[in-house]
């Protein structure tokens, strides 16, 4: 049971926009801590894609952006491309538990 | 180009010790926290702890505290985690991580390749 809480799988179209969610508590993302959100293709290592709930690293498409509201962190993808089915992962820090970096279970995001 | 390059893949047998590495280069090593994430096979990602190499300090999530050792050579810009006994269940892909800032809840901004260890008899 992860810290922060992701839906296990989304899909879209070519072209269409999708969501993903990441809900955590009063001590991570409710008590301020910034959420980061990561790629990771097939095969490959993780990389940075939205950090500090909604700032890009050079070289990161703006169809991609984040957002953060209360608990709650979200992660848009716009003009849905093959290239972008991948897992997503938010990550925060967590005050509560010795003060650890907590990462979500991860969201399967599948292009139809 | 700031990379992490880490030692290769591992077979080690239950019982065993093992200690796997990080390499940072193109940027200064010693004033980064530079950690590692596991990923158990198909599975998602877990915070194991990380190091400051100027000074050696390091953070442990509980989840791993006592169960790993991370260190740190900063005369060779690297970073190591080590296991003095390993166990099946510590089959995984290691990643080490760059920590973007020096402030816990900063993100981690560049990923090794990943080391894939195999545990079994």
């Amino acid at each position: 049971q992860s810290v922060l809480t992701q839906p296990p799988s989304v899909s879209g179209a070519p072209g269409q926009r999708v969501t993903i969610s990441c809900t955590g508590s009063s001590s991570n993302i409710g008590a301020h801590y910034d959420v980061h959100w990561y790629q990771q293709l097939p095969g490959s290592a993780p990389k940075l894609l939205i950090y500090a709930n909604t700032n890009r690293p050079s070289g990161v498409p703006d169809r991609f952006s984040g957002s953060k509201s209360g608990i709650s962190a979200s992660l848009a993808i716009t003009g849905l491309q093959a290239e972008d089915e991948a897992d997503y992962y938010c990550q925060s820090y967590d005050s509560s538990l010795s003060g650890s970096r907590v990462f979500g279970g991860g969201t399967k995001l599948t292009v139809l | 180009e700031v990379q992490l390059v880490q030692s290769g893949a591992e077979v080690k047998k239950p019982g065993e010790s093992l200690k796997i590495s990080c390499k940072g280069s193109g940027y200064t090593f010693n004033t980064y926290w530079i950690g590692w994430v596991r990923q158990m096979p198909g599975k998602g990602l877990e915070w194991m702890g990380n190091i400051f190499p100027r000074d050696s300090a390091t953070k442990y999530s509980p989840s791993f505290q006592g169960q790993v050792t991370i260190s740190a050579d900063k005369s060779i810009n690297t970073a190591y985690l080590q296991w003095t006994s390993l166990k099946a269940s510590d089959t995984a892909i290691y990643y080490c991580v760059r920590s973007q800032s020096y402030f816990d809840w900063s993100s981690f901004d560049y990923w090794g390749q990943g080391t894939l260890v195999t545990v079994s008899s």
